[in-house]
Order: structure tokens, then sequence, then C-alpha cells
């Protein structure tokens, strides 16, 4: 059963154009949102990250969108551009659980078309 | 350049041989990850680490096993026992506790003959 559910499985924007990206939990005690980029043949790396007591954090061209209340959050990606295409990966964590163990979505793959 | 490094790249194996997959980190992270990774289903915890000569077990431990013996190395080995190995493995570090970002190694694609 996952505990972060990421949609969509797979999306495909026009250069210029802004993608979305959704992720939705239900552990009220995740207090750490990462997005993770993954290009094919390569390990994840952190893009941007939130935590819950802000509601937006932009980060150049990406930007996340965080609703405690619908235990929802996403990744917008404007202007999207052609070496944007990977695989996204939304995560969380609870910072008081010493493990630090974080739930990841099943990613998102993103084509962005010349 | 710090940086988790894992080796081979590839690995083929055969049906019924154990296989260990190398993972060394020189971040001095304490915490150590495996992670497996198929296609449109994210990546899931095989087992972590925080500490030498402690590990504990991930959501999709069985049929592999870990061990920690010194902090910048934590080995995974691919038993016979795992049904369907075929698969991407990463291995990840980071500092216990908090907002702490998980690093990620290039990864090991596994390949069952």
């Amino acid at each position: 059963q996952q505990q972060v559910k990421q949609s969509p499985q797979s999306l495909i924007v026009q250069k210029g154009g802004i993608s979305i990206i959704n992720c939705a939990y239900e552990n009220t005690a995740f207090d750490y949102f990462p997005w993770y980029q993954q290009f094919p043949g390569k390990g994840p790396a952190l893009l941007i990250a939130i935590r819950p007591d802000v509601s937006e954090k932009k980060e150049g061209r990406f930007t996340i969108s965080f609703n405690k209340s619908a235990k929802q959050f996403s990744l917008h990606i404007m202007d999207s551009q052609p070496g944007d295409s990977a695989t996204y990966f939304c995560a969380a964590s609870t910072t008081t659980d010493s493990w630090g163990k974080f739930q990841f979505g099943a990613g998102t793959q993103v084509v962005v078309t010349p | 350049d710090g940086g988790i490094t894992q080796s081979p790249k590839y690995l083929f194996r055969k049906e019924g041989q154990n296989v260990t997959l190398s993972c060394e980190q020189n971040l001095n992270h304490d915490a150590m990850y495996w992670y497996r990774q198929d296609p449109g289903q994210g990546l899931r915890l095989i087992y972590y680490s925080q500490i030498v000569n402690d590990f504990q077990k991930g959501d999709i431990a069985e049929g592999y096993s870990v061990s920690r013996e010194k902090k910048e190395s934590f080995p995974l080995t691919v038993t016979s026992a795992q049904k369907n190995p075929t698969a991407f493995y990463l291995c990840a570090s980071s500092m216990v506790g908090g907002y702490n970002e998980q690093f990620f190694g290039p990864g090991t694609r596994l390949t069952v003959l």
C-alpha cells in the first residue's frame, strides 16, 4: 500500500508550457516533502523540498505548492524545457522519526517536446 | 569529490546464484539505504542502517541481506531466495534525523538470465 500517491504517471508538455505533478498522502505525521528528479540510468537527485509550515516554495522555474488541510502537494515546472525531461518523484518523511525513512510516490515521467 | 559510488553498473546473474552489490560513500553520513526501482512502482526500501553493525528491514527485505561493518560501506546481497530480482538498485545515504536530504548513487542494474 503506497503511502504517497502520485499522479499522473506520465505527461507530455510542449517547450515553454507548465508541467504539474500532484501527490497526496494520508499520514499526518509527515512533515518533510522533497521532490527528486531522475534522468534515465542515473540515481535521483533532490530538486526542491518543502516543510508544512509554508504553503509554497519556489526555486527558479520549480515551485512546490502545499495544502496541509487537503494533505496534498504539487510540483509546478514553469517554462518547461527539453532538459527537464526526466522522471520526478515526490516523497514524504517524518522528521521526528530518527530513522528518517522516506515514502516515495510511484513517479511521473515528464517529456518536454521541442 | 564527495559522493556515493555503486558497482558494478550492470550485473548479470544466473538463477540460483547470490550476487553482492557494492555501495560506498565518502560523505561521512551515518545513515545508508538500499532501494529497489521497478517501472511504475517508484522506489521501495529494502534495508536501512543508521550505525555500524546495525540495520533494519525495509518494506521488501525478503530475499535480500546486508552488512554494515564500516560506516562508509553498505553492501547488498541478492540471494537466490529473491523470486524476481531483475531491477534497478539504488543506494542512498543521509545525515541522521531532521530535514536531511538523501543522496543517491548512480545505481546498479541487475538482470537475471
